[in-house]
């Protein structure tokens, strides 16, 4: 099926523990992103990727690091991993159509 | 000041009730967009839309682009539309695909 897949779909880490979050779309679209839902406020941009070979910082990137991998993967990183991260944690992309979203991420920092 | 203001937050109805969920904005858009979340699921694209309306199936969405406001219509609501329903705004880069800023949602409960 069309869409955004990312893995995994729950994690728990300890605090300073680092993980990578998988996002891979095969909509032939240029723009991916990751975006943090919290309880109470909209959801907010981490990180964008315009195209293949280029990332850009959005609202909340402190203590995440992106890799556009290739035109199909954008991959989300936390290098050491803080209670402050714990969120859901949704992939898109995009093209003048519209947005697709995975089906997101619950990561739990204890 | 948020730049994307849903209302009401929170909305119950009985099933087969007309239900409407409003999004202002205040800032110069390319698009909007309304998407559903169903509790710990995914999020769906439903419109987007920069002009007049759109229609599917039971929802209709509308846009007024001068008082910067949309609203999300559901017509004879079931149990299986509660969600929580977001609103999302592209920002006018000029024509080009900007970047999405999101409501907080409209959390909707429709009751049998």
């Amino acid at each position: 099926n069309a869409g955004v897949t990312q893995t995994p779909k729950f994690q728990v880490l300890k605090t300073g523990q680092s993980m990578t979050l998988q996002c891979a779309q095969d909509m032939n679209h240029n723009s991916m992103y990751w975006y943090r839902q919290d309880p109470g406020m909209g959801l907010r941009l981490i990180y964008y990727s315009a195209s293949e070979g280029t990332t850009d910082k959005g609202e909340v990137p402190n203590g995440y690091n992106v890799s556009r991998l290739n035109k199909r993967e954008f991959s989300l990183r936390l290098e050491s991993a803080a209670p402050s991260q714990t969120s859901v944690y949704f992939c898109a992309s995009s093209e003048v159509a519209g947005y697709t979203f995975g089906s997101g991420t619950r990561l739990t920092v204890v | 000041k948020n730049e994307v203001e849903q209302s009401p937050q929170n909305l119950t109805a009985q099933e087969g009730e007309f239900i409407t969920i409003n999004c202002s904005y205040s800032v110069g858009i390319s698009a909007l967009h309304w998407l559903q979340q169903h509790p710990g699921g995914g999020i769906v694209s439903l419109f987007m839309l920069s002009s007049g309306k759109k229609k599917h199936g039971r929802l209709i969405a509308t846009i007024n682009i001068q008082e910067k406001h949309s609203s999300l219509h559901i017509t004879a609501s079931h149990p299986r539309d509660s969600a929580v329903y977001i609103c999302a705004v592209g920002l006018d880069y000029g024509g080009s695909q900007g970047n999405l800023i999101f409501g907080k949602g409209t959390k909707l409960s429709v009751k049998p």
